[in-house]
């Protein structure tokens, strides 16, 4: 009964390309997403969010992207830089319903 | 700021022994969080504080997990008996408002329980 899902585990890109994050959820209250990031040995950190009034949010290097109809959001770094080698995990809320997590997805920017 | 602060970073334990996760949030932050990570299930919600006070508990798996905030700048949580399938990384996260979604996290401590 997962309601944020990440389906990709890992993600290779090289330097200087775009970075594609995907997830998807199932809840159809949740009206507010984030990207946190998440270094080892270290907790996550809030990356980007997105209300469901909106479909695109930019901040930098960072764009999340929403389709409310296909119950999917995107994350787009451009362009990809090696600090940017992390774990992203997809959040959403709304409702009752307090902050989902999906499984996060671990990327590697290749110099 | 110091951020979240939990102790211990890393705890190894045998089946059956108990288990105590301290955190201390951000000074002025009125909600806590206690989240579970594991490889299948991402980041799982065990339990929630608004103003020291338990407000959604649904997350915790078994009777064997309890958790405690005494005051706005100390909480515990305590898995008795502990069992293997319990090791994970247990992270704890502060926010200004139970509906701020932008949470601040701990570093987080390292589970493992043979």
């Amino acid at each position: 009964d997962q309601q944020v899902k990440q389906n990709s585990p890992s993600l290779s890109v090289q330097e200087g390309r775009i970075s594609i994050l995907n997830c998807d959820y199932t809840n159809s209250m949740f009206d507010y997403f984030l990207w946190y990031k998440k270094y080892p040995a270290e907790g996550p950190t809030f990356l980007i969010s997105i209300s469901s009034i909106k479909d695109k949010n930019e901040d930098g290097r960072f764009t999340v992207f929403l389709n409310k109809s296909a119950k999917h959001l995107s994350l787009h770094i451009v362009p990809s830089q090696p600090g940017d080698s992390a774990v992203y995990f997809c959040a959403a809320s709304g409702g009752a319903q307090k902050l989902v997590f999906g499984q996060g997805t671990r990327l590697t920017i290749n110099p | 700021d110091a951020g979240v602060i939990q102790s211990p970073r890393h705890e190894v334990t045998e089946m059956g022994q108990e288990v105590t996760l301290r955190c201390k949030p951000i000074s002025g932050h009125n909600s806590l969080f206690w989240y579970r990570q594991t490889m299948m299930r991402g980041l799982e919600l065990l339990i929630y504080f608004n103003n020291n006070v338990p407000i959604d508990d649904s997350g915790m798996p078994e009777d064997r997990f309890s958790a405690k905030m005494p005051n706005a700048s100390f909480s515990t949580l305590k898995i008795q008996p502990s069992e293997p399938r319990d090791s994970a990384v247990y992270f704890c996260a502060s926010s200004w408002t139970a509906t701020n979604e932008k949470l601040f996290f701990g570093s987080g401590t390292q589970l493992s329980v043979l």
